[in-house]
């Protein structure tokens, strides 16, 4: 099956300026996770969506970041303005979820942004 | 904050077993340990889960105590592909929901040398 798709690969900017990143999960998989991973940390939870619908987003700083998940597939996730300290590896996950016994989640290979 | 104590660091020898220690003292009765690796810029990857007995898959073994109180992960014949972090969670996750969301904490690395 193919993997969690993710673009861009990297990404510069400068300070106060947006961006965007895009996900699009394992086909049939109604849970899609966006984490953000600083460099030398484990990646840390951003926000859970179930179908397209916001489970968890209470690491989610709001007040900056912005994500969706409109028609329950593909997912984008926004930051406007960016922060020097917003330079991280954006990973995007997705799982089957539910009640069903499985193997966690699949990654993707993430977007590596600096802010500059 | 993660629930796991992981050793920072350890070094295998290639061909030799590596065992990757996890304290998980807090563990509940109904959460799974699970273990995930991450190579050098690719997003963590799955090994391998269980509750309370022993499992085996083709990528590792993980050991699990009777108190489920620690766990150990067995890489049984270590190749210089196994340099990873490896991460020790513990997660309701099969029960889906904001339960089932995994918290990495910083994990160990591991450094499979010639």
């Amino acid at each position: 099956e193919a993997g969690v798709a993710q673009s861009p690969r990297y990404k510069i900017i400068e300070k106060r300026q947006s961006v965007a990143f895009w996900c699009n999960p394992i086909s049939g998989h109604a849970t899609l996770y966006w984490y953000q991973q600083i460099l030398g940390q484990g990646p840390k939870l951003l926000i859970q969506f179930q179908n397209n619908g916001v489970v968890d987003d209470s690491q989610l700083p709001k007040d900056r970041f912005s994500a969706e998940r409109l028609k329950g597939v593909d997912s984008t996730l926004k930051i406007q303005p960016a922060k020097l300290e917003d330079s991280a590896v954006y990973l995007c996950a997705s799982s089957a979820g539910g009640l069903v016994a499985n193997y966690g989640y699949t990654f993707g290979s993430g977007t590596r942004l600096t802010v500059v | 904050d993660a629930k796991t104590t992981q050793p920072p660091s350890m070094d295998c020898a290639e061909g030799r077993a590596a065992n990757l220690p996890c304290n998980h003292s807090t563990i509940s009765g109904n959460e799974y340990v699970y273990w995930y690796r991450q190579i050098h810029s690719q997003g963590p990857q799955y090994i391998i889960h269980g509750l309370k007995n022993n499992e085996t898959n083709e990528m590792a073994s993980l050991i699990i105590t009777e108190d489920r109180k620690s766990s150990t992960l067995i890489l049984p014949h270590a190749t210089l592909r196994d340099t990873a972090v490896y991460y020790c969670i513990v997660s309701h996750l099969p029960y889906g929901g904001s339960q089932g969301n995994l918290i990495f904490g910083k994990g160990t690395k591991l450094s499979v040398k010639p």
